[in-house]
């Protein structure tokens, strides 16, 4: 398997505009994890899914964010307006049976 | 809630010393714990694990880590550290009810010649 596959590696955007990070996960695994990471606040957990469906979004920061998950081998997050603070590295993480393995991330720059 | 402490923000050991990270978890029953690792510009590989059984795991790269419920530790150790060692680890827990993930703030290790 060629493991959590995401895309972009990198975006730059600017302020206003509506950006879309893509999410394949490993084969077989049944829980989909978004993760936001800054040097200020760490691993932040956004949302996760187990078998599709939104189980936990209290990460969410706020109503401009929204995940999807509309089959087991695709999950985006999208954020629209983008503002300069969400600038981060957002890594997707799937995983079965508790252990979790995780993309290379999108680095986004919202300029 | 459970939660994570990783009370060293930054560590550095020379080249050949042996290295303990430290680890804290709160939760109320026995967790599932892990220990990842990430290089600059890369994503979190999973280093080891611990579900249950034998509280001394082994892990890649030559790391281990030892789970003491009697102190709420997960402390992850190496013998001898590497140049190539050098970088950003996690403590992170799980809930087994679910399959949520949380992660300490990270320790960074820096490793001198």
């Amino acid at each position: 398997d060629a493991g959590v596959i995401q895309s972009p590696r990198h975006e730059v955007t600017e302020m206003g505009q509506e950006v879309t990070l893509r999410c394949k996960p490993i084969s077989g695994h049944n829980s989909l994890f978004w993760y936001r990471q800054t040097m200020m606040r760490g691993l932040e957990l956004l949302i996760y899914f187990n078998n599709n469906v939104p189980i936990d979004d209290s990460g969410m920061p706020e109503d401009r964010f929204s995940a999807k998950m509309p089959n087991a081998s695709f999950s985006t997050l999208k954020i629209q307006p983008s503002e300069p603070r969400d600038s981060a590295v957002y890594f997707c993480a799937s995983s079965l049976s508790a252990e979790a393995f995780f993309g290379q991330g999108t680095r986004l720059t919202v300029v | 809630a459970q939660s994570v402490t990783q009370p060293d923000i930054h560590i550095t050991v020379s080249e050949g010393a042996s290295l303990e990270l430290r680890c804290n978890y709160s939760y109320g029953a026995t967790p599932y714990l892990f220990w990842y690792v990430q290089s600059p510009g890369q994503g979190l590989q999973l280093l080891l694990k611990y579900f249950s059984g034998d509280t001394l795991v082994q892990g890649i790269k030559g790391f281990e880590a030892e789970f003491k419920r009697s102190q709420s530790s997960f402390n992850l150790r190496k013998p001898s550290v590497h140049w190539s060692d050098a970088a950003e680890y996690f403590c992170a827990v799980v809930n087994d009810n679910t399959d949520k993930l949380i992660f300490g703030t990270g320790t960074r290790l820096q490793v001198f010649p």
